[in-house]
């Protein structure tokens, strides 16, 4: 079962650009809402997350909106920059601590 | 900034054989993860750890996973006998607190021959 459904799987944006990936989830227990960005030959990092009281963070270029009804969130990235190339997985925790992830985005930004 | 290290970071083995993974976590951390992420699909959750104990375990941690704290900084993952379907990237994760984001290592690639 998927418990958070990430799209889309690949993007592609121009140098200054606004980079969007979009996450879904359906278990209404998920407390805790993390974006993680990874490159070749690394672990995840985190970037920036969310809880689920509060309907937008932004840290730098990075922003998550959060949509508590419709169980969505999206990680925005302003100005993207070619450094930012990277996978992006959304992740979504239950309080028992058990993160559960999407499937990852691909993001490539064209100088 | 303190960080969470794997060893080794390429591990190749025959199918049949044990396998030992081995992480040290941040070392003010009390809660202790290992994750797979099989080639290009998502990162899966295996099991957490805390207390010297299993808190959680995912259905893919089966009776041919373990893991173990056998001293006050290293968290190990042993696998009994190796599948072909065990070949992935395995990462160890910390955190100090619960709610907390967790704190990845750059992961053991695991190849099974």
């Amino acid at each position: 079962q998927q418990q958070v459904k990430q799209s889309p799987q690949s993007l592609i944006v121009q140098k200054g650009g606004i980079s969007i990936i979009n996450c879904a989830y359906e278990n209404t227990a998920f407390d805790y809402f993390p974006w993680y960005q990874q490159f070749p030959g690394k672990g995840p990092a985190l970037l920036i997350a969310i809880r689920p009281d509060v309907s937008e963070k932004k840290e730098g270029r990075f922003t998550i909106s959060f949509n508590k009804s419709a169980k969505q969130f999206s990680l925005h990235i302003m100005d993207s920059q070619p450094g930012d190339s990277a996978t992006y997985f959304c992740a979504a925790k239950l309080a028992g601590n058990q993160f559960y992830f999407g499937t990852g985005t691909s993001l490539t930004v064209i100088p | 900034e303190p960080e969470v290290t794997q060893t080794p970071s390429h591990q190749v083995t025959q199918m049949g054989q044990e396998v030992i993974l081995r992480c040290v976590p941040i070392s003010n951390h009390l809660y202790f993860y290992w994750y797979r992420q099989i080639l290009g699909q998502k990162v899966e959750f295996l099991v957490s750890f805390y207390n010297n104990e299993i808190s959680e375990k995912s259905e893919i941690f089966d009776d041919q996973f373990s893991v173990e704290r056998p001293d006050g900084s290293n968290f190990t993952l042993k696998i009994r006998s190796t599948k072909l379907e065990d070949s992935a990237m395995y990462f160890c994760a910390s955190v100090r607190h619960k709610n907390q984001p967790q704190h990845f290592g750059d992961g053991t690639r695991l190849s099974i021959l």
